[in-house]
């Protein structure tokens, strides 16, 4: 079984702060992997896209990737009530474009 | 462009009704995905077709769904017949071929009674 996980949350963070958010993915020959945020009632919209080992840094965004420790993450610094948002993670499990989803993580930004 | 067009946007219907969903892709996109959301399950990749072929249907949940892509620009799917258990959102999304960036449309929130 090909999974994806990320904690629930919700992820409580004050305005300012840097939130961090974590996916681990179980399938060690993934290539591509995806940050989505979804706003309550919305689709999912990307934010960040990754496939080399590093930082990958689009403005407040940064997406961190660690293939040998099967980890992603995506850092948002100065968080903004705006941000207030599920964070789903998405990995192309590497046959033909069969992307598998995270749960999400809940993130909640406090003014 | 017009983004992925989906519709209905909101369905109700009672249990053992036909229920067909609508996606129109972005012009240029050649690779199309159906995904179902539920709280419990989270975003679940249903089926997905490339120049109009179906290519992984392995996450079908059984025999009452079907998709279809007559042409690049249209694709459905289909419940026939309809459960509570179906009750979802259901999000189309297109790419390029050659890219993976996906793109959702507005989704379709369906509610079985």
């Amino acid at each position: 079984q090909k999974e994806v996980e990320q904690n629930s949350g919700p992820l409580s963070v004050p305005e300012g702060a840097i939130a961090s958010l974590n996916c681990t993915y179980s399938d060690r020959v993934s290539q591509s992997f995806f940050w989505y945020r979804q706003y309550s009632g919305k689709s999912p919209e990307l934010i960040m896209s990754i496939y080399s080992n590093g930082d990958k840094e689009d403005g407040r965004f940064t997406a961190q990737l660690n293939k040998a420790s099967q980890y992603v993450s995506l850092l948002i610094r100065d968080s903004q009530p705006s941000d207030s948002a599920t964070y789903l993670c998405a990995v192309n499990m590497n046959y033909g474009q069969n992307f598998v989803f995270g749960p999400g993580t809940r993130l909640s930004v406090l003014p | 462009d017009a983004g992925v067009i989906q519709s209905p946007r909101h369905e109700v219907t009672e249990m053992g009704q036909e229920v067909t969903l609508r996606c129109k892709p972005i012009s240029g996109h050649n690779s199309l995905f159906w995904y179902r959301q539920t709280m419990m399950r989270g975003l679940e990749l249903l089926i997905y077709f490339n120049n109009n072929v179906p290519i992984d249907d392995s996450g079908m949940p059984e025999d009452r769904f079907s998709a279809k892509m007559p042409n690049a620009s249209f694709s459905t799917l289909k419940i026939q017949p309809s459960e509570p258990r179906d009750s979802a959102v259901y999000f189309c999304a297109t790419c390029r071929d050659n890219q993976e960036t996906q793109y959702f449309g507005p989704g379709t929130r369906l509610l079985v009674l």
